[in-house]
């Protein structure tokens, strides 16, 4: 095991509402990164957090939302869920920014959207 | 990589046969290249990197083939075992996010 862990691991929620993830990061790694997976397609990067602020965002809408808590946990937030947001949500924990090679990452949060 | 939907492409291999599986990037500055394993209901398991100065890695029955010139990976998989059925990605590093292929689909067959 990776020693990251995510909760829940599955969860449907309806169009419009909205939803928190969470991610718990392997000990003594500082930086978490998010990733949303669909259906039979590789992972792509959402944003990253390093020592509790954004530091960097990919191609995602502001109705999605990160926080890092002092102890390096981290939390996705979506907002106003659309039917396209049905994904494996993936984070990945890393000793700091920069080290991708030594990521390691959860089981995932499978998110359905009804 | 592009995206190839929901279908993703299969190699199917007899238990003991050696696999090769190719990816082509397309960020000729990637520092790094890394290969990940992915089985069923489990995120992505690091197999083996290459930094982009070299042009083949080898660990554990795993080698990496990289080609700058046409920006193209493989990942040769010997005496391919039943465990080793998951989705393989290729993945281009950056500072901070890592840049996944399309997968390939793995089934060893017995």
């Amino acid at each position: 095991e990776t020693g990251v862990t995510q909760s829940p691991t599955h969860l449907i929620k309806t169009r419009g509402q909205q939803v928190t993830l969470r991610c718990s990061s392997q000990s003594g790694h500082n930086t978490v990164s998010w990733y949303q997976q669909a259906l039979g397609q590789g992972p792509q990067f959402i944003f990253q957090y390093y020592r509790e602020e954004e530091n960097g965002r990919g191609n995602f809408p502001p109705r999605f939302s990160g926080l890092q808590f002092p102890n390096y946990s981290s939390e996705l937030n979506v907002n106003a869920l659309e039917l396209d947001d049905s994904a494996l949500y993936l984070c990945a924990s890393s000793i700091t920014w920069g080290k991708n090679t030594e990521a390691f990452f959860g089981q995932g949060t499978r998110l359905t959207v009804v | 990589g592009e995206s190839v939907g929901l279908h993703l492409p299969t190699l199917s291999v007899q238990e003991g046969d050696n696999s090769i599986i190719n990816c082509a990037y397309s960020n000729s500055a990637s520092d790094y290249f890394i290969w990940y394993k992915q089985e069923s209901g489990k995120g992505p398991q690091f197999i083996i990197d290459i930094r982009s100065n070299m042009d083949k890695r080898q660990g554990q029955r795993v080698t990496v083939l990289l080609n700058k010139t046409v920006k193209h990976l493989s990942l040769q998989i010997a005496a391919t075992q039943p465990g080793d059925s998951a989705v393989y990605f290729c993945a281009e590093t950056g500072r901070r996010a890592l840049t996944f292929g399309s997968g390939t689909r793995l089934q060893v067959q017995p």
